[in-house]
């Protein structure tokens, strides 16, 4: 099946510590991008790469780093400077174009203690 | 930077009846697009819907169609014959049409659709 999956589902981790998001994609797509989830709130971009080796930042990357070296994964890291780091985080991809649709992955739900 | 804006938290339709939700935007572009995502108690976001700005066809995908005012900004979703799966949370979304075809989407704050049965 294709599609898009995001590991884990749930994760806890300390204050401080880094912590590394997986999102891997079977789709062939060459567009991935990351997007944070905040109770009443939309989705917002936090990082996008149109290829492999080559990302941007979105609206709110401070705090957040990604790596693209194979195009099938685009794993994000939430590092102790992000404030607020307690969130859902979606991972979405498409194929390039503006028009064609992002499919997103299950998300995963990540709570700092 | 494009805003959308969603103004109604919270919609209720009795099963069978038909619901309108409201979104606006706000850009100096001329060509963009526009899309609704549902995004049900599992979190899976959904493709409902999309709109082509330079089309002054108004999108229709089954029960599902769009109010495309682009004057006004102004980017309704109309659901028919309202069914108990539709329950979700919309969210309105535009994207730019400059930027190599794959810049981010960016969200409204979404509207809460309840159905009655």
């Amino acid at each position: 099946d294709g599609g898009i999956t995001q590991s884990p589902k749930y994760l806890f981790r300390k204050e401080g510590q880094n912590v590394t998001l997986s999102c891997e994609q079977n789709l062939n797509h060459d567009a991935m991008y990351w997007y944070r989830q905040d109770p009443g709130q939309g989705l917002r971009l936090i990082y996008y790469s149109q290829i492999v080796n080559d990302f941007q930042k979105g609206d709110i990357a401070e705090g957040y780093s990604v790596s693209r070296e194979k195009k099938e994964s685009f794993p994000l890291t939430v590092t102790s400077a992000q404030k607020n780091p307690t969130a859902f985080y979606l991972c979405a991809s498409s194929i390039r174009g503006v028009y064609n649709e992002q499919f997103f992955g299950p998300g995963t739900r990540l709570t700092v203690l | 930077a494009q805003t959308v804006t969603q103004s109604q938290p919270e919609m209720s339709v009795q099963e069978a009846e038909t619901v309108t939700l409201s979104c606006t935007y706000d850009t100096s572009e001329s060509d963009y697009y526009l899309f609704w995502y549902k995004q049900p108690p599992s979190r899976q976001m959904i493709l409902v819907i999309r709109q082509e700005a330079y089309k002054q066809q108004n999108a229709t995908e089954n029960r599902f169609s769009v109010n495309f005012q682009k004057a006004a900004k102004s980017f309704s979703l109309k659901i028919s014959d309202s069914q108990l799966g539709d329950a979700a949370m919309y969210f309105c979304a535009y994207r730019t049409y400059s930027g190599g075809g794959a810049d981010g989407l960016t969200f409204g704050k979404g509207t809460h659709l309840i159905i009655q049965p």
